[in-house]
């Protein structure tokens, strides 16, 4: 499996933007690039995901480097509930049924 | 519903008892899985079923035995655990496996093997 690098942890302020950043520079044309977080004591959730394009939901946007060597998750306006474990995570034909968890990003959130 | 459930929320158990997860989907998702998760590390994943027939074992001791009754309920058998078994134990779903497909996640047991 392709594999990300994630930032440890970051930290930001209640209602500010939020960029999370991933690089996967082994990517290749197959792999989609999809975010999860993990809220504390809960199980992870999925975020988002994409290709090639970048994608917006009600959650967060994403944006992928035209090369797709990287990703950007963008959280509009961060809120205490934001604070979480992000992962950034590929997906390939190969091995579609699994989710590889790396470290992720600890973000925390000031009021 | 979109909401994958788990039962217990906490177990203890002895390293010489047999004890049983339960994970219940009513999404009509055909893939289901197991992860592991130690503390302060990411999700690791156990055992993949999809169509209830299991198409994935990452490796897992014998100790654990999955089982998929039907496409809604997966159970993990525990049998002879050692104390380092001790993690939180994940259930996720899926419509059917592919590269784009979303995992819904339970809350997850957390395990204590003492």
């Amino acid at each position: 499996d392709a594999k990300t690098t994630q930032p440890n942890s970051m930290e930001s302020n209640e209602e500010e933007p939020v960029h999370l950043p991933c690089n996967h520079s082994t990517i290749s044309g197959t792999d989609y690039i999809h975010w999860y977080r993990q809220l504390p004591s809960q199980g992870p959730e999925y975020v988002i995901h994409g290709l090639t394009s970048n994608v917006n939901n009600r959650m967060a946007s994403l944006a992928i480097a035209e090369d797709r060597k990287s990703s950007t998750l963008i959280l509009h306006r961060a809120t205490l509930r934001d604070a979480a474990v992000y992962y950034c995570i590929l997906r390939g034909p190969q091995g579609a049924q699994k989710l590889v968890f790396g470290q992720g990003t600890r973000l925390t959130i000031n009021p | 519903d979109t909401e994958v459930t788990q039962t217990p929320k906490h177990l203890v158990m002895g390293m010489t008892n047999k004890k049983s997860l339960k994970c219940e989907q009513h999404m009509g998702h055909r893939a289901m899985y197991w992860y592991k998760q130690k503390a302060k590390k990411p999700p690791e994943l156990m055992f993949v079923y999809s169509y209830e027939k299991l198409s994935i074992n990452e490796s897992v001791p014998s100790r654990f035995s999955p089982e998929c009754p039907n496409s809604s309920l997966l159970n993990l058998h525990l049998h002879a655990l050692q104390p380092e078994d001790s993690a939180l134990y994940l259930c996720a779903s899926s419509q059917i496996e592919g590269a784009f497909s979303e995992q819904y996640f339970g809350p997850g047991t957390r395990l204590t093997v003492t």
